[in-house]
């Protein structure tokens, strides 16, 4: 159980474009979804909280216009990179906290997303 | 501002070795302290987890142990395999007003374990 799933595994855009990045929880319902960013060989960066049916809550030095988030469902949250330039390449890896049946407290990762942006 | 410091930075040890992996904190308001490994190109994986009532848990090759007055706590892997490769990352989290719940990262340990 604990399954967290991240739709596309890779992806390569072109500057100017935006990318939608799907997060769901296969096995559980997810109240809060996070997402992070981590470039190579660093430790994983929050990018922002979200919680269902809620606006998302972005970390200081996020651009909220840049990195759109969706909470539509308890199991589902997307990230959209709106007009997308290279320096937005990156690993991005969502995960999902349940509401019952485990600890609150544990976060179950996605596989990540490879984004390249030419 | 890291919340949690993580060392060494990176180890290599002979299959049969036990890489020992350290990370310490000053917020006594954390109250759950979960260890993630990952490999390259995906998503970090729940290893092991304990909350401060314990010192020490394990879970098959892998061992918590936990100094709640010293605020640190390690991660032992006993007899440790080449297939244990990876970066591992422990983090830390507890409940508070502006908190949430977030889980704060150390910056990993990268291991290499050698046939």
């Amino acid at each position: 159980g604990a399954v967290v799933s991240q739709h596309p595994s890779r992806v390569i855009c072109k500057s100017g474009t935006s990318v939608k990045i799907e997060c769901r929880s296969l096995d559980f319902q997810a109240t809060t979804m996070f997402w992070y960013r981590q470039f190579p060989k660093k430790s994983l960066m929050l990018m922002a909280t979200s919680n269902e049916g809620s606006k998302a809550t972005y970390e200081q030095g996020v651009e909220k216009d840049k990195f759109l988030i969706n909470h539509a469902s308890l199991t589902l949250s997307t990230l959209t990179v709106t007009s997308a330039h290279p320096e937005d390449s990156s690993f991005y890896i969502c995960s999902a906290r349940g509401t019952s049946g485990k600890s609150t407290d544990t976060q179950y990762f996605g596989p990540g997303t490879r984004l390249t942006v030419l | 501002q890291q919340q949690v410091k993580q060392s060494p930075q990176s180890l290599i040890v002979q299959k049969g070795g036990i890489p020992i992996i350290n990370c310490a904190y000053e917020n006594t308001a954390f109250d759950y302290f979960p260890w993630y490994q990952q490999f390259p190109g995906k998503g970090p994986a729940l290893l092991i987890a304990i909350r401060p009532d314990v010192s020490e848990k394990k879970e098959g090759r892998f061992t918590i142990s936990f100094n709640k007055s010293a605020k640190q706590f390690s991660l032992h892997i006993m007899d440790s395999q080449p297939g244990d490769s990876a970066t591992y990352f422990c983090a830390a989290s507890g409940w508070t007003t502006d908190s949430w719940g977030k889980l704060q990262f150390g910056a990993g340990t990268q291991v290499v374990v050698t046939p």
